[in-house]
């Protein structure tokens, strides 16, 4: 298995560029999540998909927009990129079955907007 | 809605020496914790959780955390570091470790830093 994965490793954009993050998980987890980690601010959720066909919105949605594509990929898009989301992004995915709890990270996207 | 906070940004200690990593939540319901660390240029690593039964936690690498119901706390701790436990760490809090629906929210990370 692969794991968690993400598209691209590393991103320069313009301000007003819009672009879409992509994650894709082969361990048939219901969950989805989208982070971003700035320098003291530690991870905040920007959206998270409970399963296939439904997205919620997290601590900070505002400037992005997702989609759960299929139970594998839930990707995370930029319409008009601005200097503020210069962040590090990282997908999850996790199970929850029979109280047990198995939670893996993607290796992260960090993007620059200059 | 549920929270978590670590209060220190950086923690430093001799190798050897014991550690914590201190962790504090709110919850309003049974609390679902756990502890995630990063190494530099590299995503999440899960350590350990807590969702019911023993108050000691034990982990990856060593580590253990304590679940403490009247402090609301759940701190890390390792009784002998070690450099390469270098790193930081988050602290999380899940709000119902029953339905897929529920949200992990992570606290701001404590930058662990052992010195030889």
């Amino acid at each position: 298995n692969a794991g968690v994965t993400q598209t691209p490793k590393f991103q320069v954009l313009k301000t007003g560029q819009s672009m879409t993050l992509q994650c894709a998980q082969d361990m048939n987890h219901n969950s989805m999540y989208w982070y971003r980690q700035d320098p003291g601010m530690g991870l905040r959720l920007i959206y998270y998909s409970a399963s296939e066909g439904t997205t919620d919105k997290g601590e900070v949605p505002n400037g992005y927009n997702v989609s759960r594509l299929n139970k594998r990929e839930f990707s995370l898009r930029l319409e008009s990129a601005a200097p503020s989301q210069t962040s590090v992004y990282f997908c999850a995915s996790s199970e929850i079955q029979e109280r047990r709890e198995t939670q893996y990270f993607g290796p992260g996207t960090r993007l620059l907007v200059l | 809605a549920q929270s978590v906070a670590q209060p220190e940004d950086q923690v430093n200690v001799a190798e050897g020496n014991p550690l914590t990593v201190k962790c504090t939540y709110s919850v309003s319901g049974n609390p679902y914790l756990f502890w995630y660390v990063q190494y530099p240029n590299r995503g999440l690593q899960f350590l350990l959780k807590y969702i019911t039964g023993d108050n000691l936690v034990k982990g990856s690498y060593g580590f253990e955390a304590e679940f403490n119901k009247s402090q609301t706390s759940f701190h890390l701790k390792k009784p002998s570091a070690l450099v390469s436990d270098s790193a930081l760490y988050f602290c999380a809090v899940r709000d119902s470790i029953y339905s897929s629906a529920s949200k992990i929210i992570f606290g701001s990370g404590t930058r662990l830093s052992i010195r030889p």
